[in-house]
């Protein structure tokens, strides 16, 4: 079964110091991640996603992920935090249906990030 | 593009009642999906629309839950005799996937529900 896990429930963050979420993946096949970021009372926003190719992904409001085979990870970072960036943050993976063409997405349990000034 | 809607945003309900969402996708998006979330939880998908088909549901969507998708645009989602345990948060997602399914799912605000 495919799943993601995220092993800190938050982390805390100076702003303008470096961040990192953490996120390790156990699939079958390749893997198809993804980050998600969700503000209070909102829905989930995409922020990156990794297909394959390039280890390092860039994706929005100057996140990166670094995709690692070998030790089973995508961390999310971001080089220097803003107090905005405090949010909940989600990894997932795509999922294969068990009985129809398609996909769903298995999500870990989440990460809530808080950047203090 | 508009993003993904949903209605209501909130919904506050007594033990028993019948309640009904509804998400608009964005537009031409063949693909939409439902998700329950609980407080401090990752989303747990519950159901999957491919166009008007609905081809897979959750173990999670017992049978007071039904969802539809007529013509293949907005979805509704349907609890009833609602109970304590389907107080959440319930996310709206649409993507347009064909072959390969490593689009994104963009999510829309979500239908909070409260059950007294």
């Amino acid at each position: 079964a495919q799943s993601v896990a995220q092993p800190e429930d938050q982390v805390n963050v100076a702003e303008g110091n470096p961040l990192t979420v953490k996120c390790t993946y156990s699939v079958s096949g390749n893997p198809y991640l993804f980050w998600y970021v969700q503000y209070p009372n909102r829905g989930l926003q995409f922020l990156l996603k990794y297909i394959t190719g390039d280890n390092l992904v860039k994706g929005s409001y100057g996140f990166e992920a670094e995709f690692n085979k070998s030790q089973t990870s995508f961390h999310l970072k971001k080089p220097s935090a803003l107090v905005s960036d405090s949010a909940l943050y989600f990894c997932a993976v795509n999922t294969p249906l068990r009985g129809a063409a398609g996909n769903k997405l298995t999500f870990g349990g989440g990460t809530r990030v808080l950047v203090k000034p | 593009d508009t993003g993904v809607s949903q209605n209501p945003r909130h919904k506050i309900t007594k033990r028993g009642q019948n309640v009904t969402f509804r998400c608009d996708p964005i537009s031409e998006h063949n693909r939409l999906y439902w998700y329950r979330q609980t407080l401090g939880q990752g989303p747990e998908f519950l159901t999957y629309f491919q166009n008007e088909a609905q081809l897979e549901k959750s173990r999670l969507l017992s049978d007071r839950f039904s969802a539809e998708r007529p013509k293949g645009s907005f979805s509704t989602l349907e609890i009833q005799r609602t109970e304590q345990g389907d107080s959440a948060m319930y996310l709206c997602a649409s993507s347009f996937t064909t072959g390969v399914s490593n689009q994104p799912q963009h999510f829309g605000d979500g239908t909070r529900l409260s059950i007294l």
